[in-house]
């Protein structure tokens, strides 16, 4: 498998555009995450999906941000309008459930200049 | 509020060494406590994940540890290799009516030859 796969790798916008973050995560894993990390926040957990569900988005930051996972192969994290603090590391994580072992994507880092 | 403190903030040890991280938290109620491994630049490897009624974990040359009652945990590197310099996370799980997780600030290792 080739792991959690996310697109893009890189994002330089400006403020104020929209920004659409992809996640495909491993075959067959059912629970979905995503995460930013900062060097002043560290890591945070922003939203949780176990088949599909939204279980817990309480870290959404504000409605600027919303996710989505169509279906069990496809998540997006998309962020509009967008504004420099957004500027962070964004990873997408899958497992086979809660507590299972997290998988990690090589993660996006977006600029919002 | 729920809390996770890592200590120490960074450490330097030589290669062959061992060395020990400290995680303290006040995070309740208790679901699981992990322990990711993170290079610079990719994203978080889980090494452990214990549950309440586990106090000892290993997974190769990392041992984690994990003490209920005190609500402390470790994580023990045997024999450092250059490739163990990297950030190493402690991340509390919290599960009652909602789904949380709780972030250390981590670790940053960094083994010298």
């Amino acid at each position: 498998d080739a792991g959690v796969i996310q697109s893009p790798r890189h994002e330089v916008t400006e403020m104020g555009q929209e920004v659409t973050l992809r996640c495909k995560p491993i075959s067959g894993h059912n629970s979905l995450f995503w995460y930013r990390q900062t060097m002043m926040r560290g890591l945070e957990l922003l939203i949780y999906f176990n088949n599909n569900v939204p279980i817990d988005d309480s870290g959404m930051p504000e409605d600027r941000f919303s996710a989505k996972m169509p279906n069990a192969s496809f998540s997006t994290l998309k962020i509009q309008p967008s504004e420099p603090r957004d500027s962070a590391v964004y990873f997408c994580a899958s497992s086979l459930g809660e507590p299972d072992t997290q998988y990690f994507g090589p993660g996006t880092r977006l600029t919002v200049l | 509020k729920n809390q996770v403190e890592q200590s120490p903030q960074s450490l330097i040890i030589l290669e062959g060494k061992n060395c020990t991280l400290q995680c303290n938290y006040t995070v309740s109620p208790f679901s699981n406590l992990r322990w990711y491994k993170q290079d610079t630049g990719r994203g978080p490897v889980s090494l452990t994940i214990m549950t309440f009624s586990e106090n000892t974990k290993s997974n190769g040359r990392y041992t984690a540890t994990l003490d209920a009652d005190t609500k402390q945990s470790s994580l023990h590197i045997t024999a450092s290799q250059l490739s163990d310099s990297a950030s190493y996370i402690c991340v509390v799980t919290s599960r009652s009516n909602d789904y949380k997780l709780s972030f250390g600030a981590g670790t940053t290792v960094t083994v010298r030859a």
